[in-house]
């Protein structure tokens, strides 16, 4: 079967850097998503990366090893605004995006 | 410029009946994915429309059904609804080839 696997919660200190991991097991892979959602609210695109390597985007960076099917997402400089859900998202081979449950963090004053 | 819409934003039904989901893709875009989303999970992958064509379908029955019209609006039907199909509905959008996905707010539908 096709496997996500993000840690389900977590809590840093607003100001400070956090590291969100992300393993898959799919059929294929087409790239790998990460996806920032708020309560309530509609999931908003973060990144995207195809091949190996750091992506780096503001405060946002994401990171990609195909090899070992892992993926990070880092925050830094966290501001409270933050606090969200973040999910990360791999295309397969048949192009279909497979997502994982979603880490929600929470950051604290 | 509009982003994605979805209507309405709130639904309850009760077992047995059918719903009809509504959605504006965000300008320019032409291809439409509809996604289930139960609390605390991910999105789950439903079809996609392209050209007016169901183009691709996730792992679900028959009872959910879709359709895109010339304008690229489209809309998404559950029939014979179970307690189960509770969940967020969300619509996304974007243009074909194109990687980024563009969400609405989404359709809260109790099932009752």
């Amino acid at each position: 079967g096709q496997n996500i696997d993000q840690p389900t919660e977590m809590t840093a200190t607003e100001g400070a850097i956090v590291q969100i991991n992300c393993t898959y097991q799919t059929s294929g892979f087409n790239g790998l998503f990460w996806y920032q959602q708020h309560a309530g609210e509609a999931p908003t695109f973060l990144s995207y990366n195809v091949l190996d390597g750091l992506e780096e985007k503001g405060r946002f960076s994401s990171f990609l090893s195909r090899s070992k099917g892992y993926s990070y997402l880092l925050l830094k400089e966290l501001q409270m605004k933050d606090s969200a859900s973040y999910l990360c998202a791999v295309k397969d081979s048949n192009y279909q995006l497979i997502w994982g449950a979603g880490t929600k963090l929470i950051i604290k004053p | 410029d509009a982003g994605v819409t979805q209507s309405p934003t709130h639904l309850i039904k009760t077992r047995g009946q059918q719903v009809t989901l509504r959605c504006s893709p965000k300008s320019g875009h032409d291809t439409v994915s509809w996604y289930q989303q139960a609390l605390g999970q991910g999105p789950q992958f439903i079809f996609q429309y392209y050209e007016e064509e169901e183009r691709q379908r996730g792992n679900f029955p028959d009872r959910f059904s879709g359709h895109q019209f010339p304008n690229y609006s489209s809309e998404l039907n559950v029939n014979a609804l179970l307690l189960g199909d509770s969940a967020l509905y969300l619509c996304a959008s974007s243009f074909v080839g194109e990687e980024k996905l563009f969400f609405g707010s989404g359709t809260q539908l109790s099932v009752l």
